[in-house]
């Protein structure tokens, strides 16, 4: 079974904390993803990333930074959290010649 | 930027047939996948498109116009377990960058 794993279901974090989120796949996958997901607003990209080391923004980075050290691991960085990140963190992967992107099942972050 | 375009809700009966939307931009644009949400899950893969046409798996079958830069999915024969939120979500930038719609959430009557 392809997997997707983040290591935290829920979490709840201070105001003005460093916050890290982490994503590992086993599916050998070059793309790697991170969106947050608000409702009504549908699932908005973070950062994603081709390759180790490589990442590029996406819609809403501002806040955000990331890390790809290894291949099967794609790290989600809140330099200070805030309230209005207060979100259901998704990651996801999808190899680069394929179609179907895989999730994990989603951080749901509060920050008080 | 990129952005996609699709009702936020549709209703329908049990046993209908039901279409959703999707309209995208086409600055970098790769191809248009469907993907299914149901409450406290994780979206999962329904189908994808890159050429022109209607591409059918079961139940569900999806289209694309690139000229038209639009697509939907079309869902036959609803079921109860049909009722979920839908995503389109359009591949960019040789297939390395995935924009996701805001999701259209699927109501279905008895």
């Amino acid at each position: 079974d392809v997997k997707v794993t983040q290591s935290s279901r829920y979490l709840v974090k201070r105001t003005g904390e460093k916050v890290f989120l982490e994503c590992v796949q086993d599916m050998d996958h070059e793309n790697m993803f991170w969106y947050r997901q608000d409702p009504g607003l549908g699932l908005r990209l973070i950062y994603f990333s081709y390759d180790v080391k490589m990442k590029e923004k996406g819609d809403i980075p501002e806040g955000y930074s990331v890390s790809r050290e290894k291949k099967e691991r794609f790290s989600l960085i809140l330099e200070s959290a805030s309230t209005n990140q207060t979100s259901m963190y998704l990651c996801a992967s999808i190899g680069g010649s394929n179609t179907e992107a895989f999730f994990g099942q989603g951080t749901r972050l509060t920050v008080v | 930027g990129q952005s996609l375009e699709q009702p936020s809700e549709v209703t329908a009966v049990e046993g209908a047939i039901v279409q959703i939307n999707c309209t995208y931009q086409t600055s970098g644009f790769y191809g248009l996948s469907w993907y299914q949400q149901h409450d406290g899950g994780a979206p999962t893969f329904l189908s994808y498109n890159a050429l022109d046409g209607l591409e059918e798996t079961g139940r569900f079958s999806s289209f694309l116009s690139r000229s038209d830069s639009y697509g939907y999915l079309l869902l036959q024969e609803l079921q109860m377990k049909d009722s979920a939120s839908y995503f389109c979500a359009a591949r960019y930038s040789s297939a390395s960058k995935i924009i996701f719609g805001s999701g259209t959430r699927l109501s279905i009557r008895p």
